[in-house]
């Protein structure tokens, strides 16, 4: 099945603590980005990569690192979380500069105390 | 800056009632996307629109681009509680990143 996997689904962690929220897909886009998700501000793009080894910033890159070593994957790290980045967070890839339209994880739920 | 406005943010049809959703936005593109998300769940496709006067229908539901007007709308026929969700549309200016509205919390009540 074609998908775009994240994981976890739902992580609690303490500020300062280093984490990364895996993404990978299975239908060999070039195009990965993160999304996060804010009541009230909607969803907004943070990190982008339009193929193995070319990344860039969105709307919100601030706290965020993000590498992409392989095509399939498109990991986000949190080298030092703090409580604002709490939200929920959405992988998405596509082919043909959307063309055939975006595909979506299913979300990675991040707290942050 | 691209801006995209989605009216209503909240709509609340009684189930078998016709009604349209707006998505208006600042600058021109040619690519627009409808999205569905149930509470806490991922965003589901529904219609990817890439030319002006594009028209696609699934079920209920038939989504419209107007380049030229820069609005798509989001078209609800004899609404059904399985409808109930929030729809979203993108624009996509770039290639490279997708500019979503607010969203259109829909409840359909009997």
């Amino acid at each position: 099945e074609a998908q775009v996997t994240q994981n976890p689904r739902y992580l609690i962690t303490v500020t300062g603590k280093k984490l990364t929220v895996t993404c990978s897909q299975n239908m060999n886009h070039e195009y990965m980005s993160w999304y996060r998700q804010d009541p009230g501000l909607g969803l907004r793009q943070i990190y982008y990569s339009m193929n193995v080894e070319v990344t860039d910033k969105g709307d919100v890159p601030e706290g965020y690192k993000v590498s992409r070593k392989e095509k399939r994957n498109f990991p986000l790290i949190l080298e030092s979380p703090s409580p604002n980045q709490t939200s929920l967070y959405f992988c998405a890839s596509c082919l043909g500069g959307g063309l055939y339209g975006y595909t979506f994880g299913s979300g990675t739920r991040l707290t942050v105390v | 800056e691209l801006k995209v406005e989605q009216n209503p943010l909240f709509l609340s049809m009684q189930e078998g009632k016709n009604y349209t959703i707006y998505c208006n936005y600042s600058t021109t593109s040619d690519r627009l996307y409808w999205y569905r998300q149930d509470p806490g769940k991922s965003l589901e496709s529904l219609f990817v629109l890439l030319s002006n006067g594009a028209v696609k229908q699934e079920g209920r539901l038939m989504a419209s681009l107007d380049t030229k007007a820069r609005l798509s709308t989001l078209h609800i026929t004899a609404a059904v509680h399985d409808l109930s969700a929030t729809y979203f549309c993108a624009v996509d200016m770039s290639g490279y990143a997708l500019n979503f509205g607010k969203g259109t919390s829909l409840l359909v009540t009997p």
